[in-house]
């Protein structure tokens, strides 16, 4: 089956405009997550959605970072006035679980953001 | 807050050798999951190997097993009969009470001919 998918793949903007990056995940996962990986600061934890709702916006480094889901699927993370430290690939991944742990997280390709 | 720590940013093995990659955890909780995640050039990242905390059984699948000691904290991942196709990224991962994955620095692994 299809996995989990993500657009853009590759994104450049330019420093202050706003980007959307989008994570479709498989069908069924009420799970979602986004990560962010950067040469500096390794994988990131940004936010986990469990259905619409994201009991956990931890990660999320500052408030120019958003994100929602909407239907259980789809999700969009939002970046206000990008700059030049938000450059990286961000990750996006889905798990079957619910309230379980352990579940294996299926990862997204990512989408390679650069702020110019 | 739990710190996954892997020492070795780069290794390298011959074809067919055995090659075992280190991972060690700091935690104060006891009920907990742990990962070793491949990345290749594609960025796709893809579950190598999971090991349940209160499972004193190692895991292994095909030619990738763990060595997880629990009370030293540590998490090792050896692949056996390496292969030019294992060339990759290799994450450890922590999942503890919440469920976001904690990850290593990574290792990168050279697999020569």
């Amino acid at each position: 089956g299809a996995g989990v998918s993500q657009s853009p793949s590759n994104k450049v903007t330019e420093k202050g405009k706003d980007v959307e990056l989008r994570c479709d995940p498989i069908s069924g996962h009420t799970a979602l997550y986004w990560y962010r990986q950067s040469l500096g600061q390794g994988l990131e934890f940004l936010i986990y959605f469990q259905g619409n709702s994201a009991p956990d916006k931890s990660g999320l480094p500052s408030d120019r970072f958003s994100a929602e889901r909407t239907g259980g699927s789809v999700s969009t993370l939002t970046i206000q006035r990008t700059q030049q430290e938000d450059s990286a690939v961000y990750l996006c991944a889905s798990s079957p679980g619910g309230t379980g742990k352990g579940y294996e997280q299926y990862f997204g390709p990512g989408t390679r953001l650069t702020v110019t | 807050a739990q710190t996954v720590t892997q020492s070795q940013p780069e290794m390298s093995v011959q074809e067919a050798e055995t090659v075992t990659l280190s991972c060690t955890y700091d935690t104060s909780e006891s009920d907990y999951y742990l990962f070793w995640y491949k990345q290749p050039p594609s960025r796709q990242m893809i579950l190598v190997i999971r090991q349940e905390a209160y499972k004193q059984q190692n895991a292994t699948e095909n030619r990738f097993s763990v060595n997880f000691q629990k009370a030293a904290k540590s998490f090792s991942l050896k692949i056996s009969d390496s292969q030019l196709g294992d060339a990759a990224m290799y994450f450890c991962a922590y999942q503890g009470g919440s469920e976001k994955l904690v990850f290593g620095k990574g290792t990168k692994l050279t697999v020569n001919p």
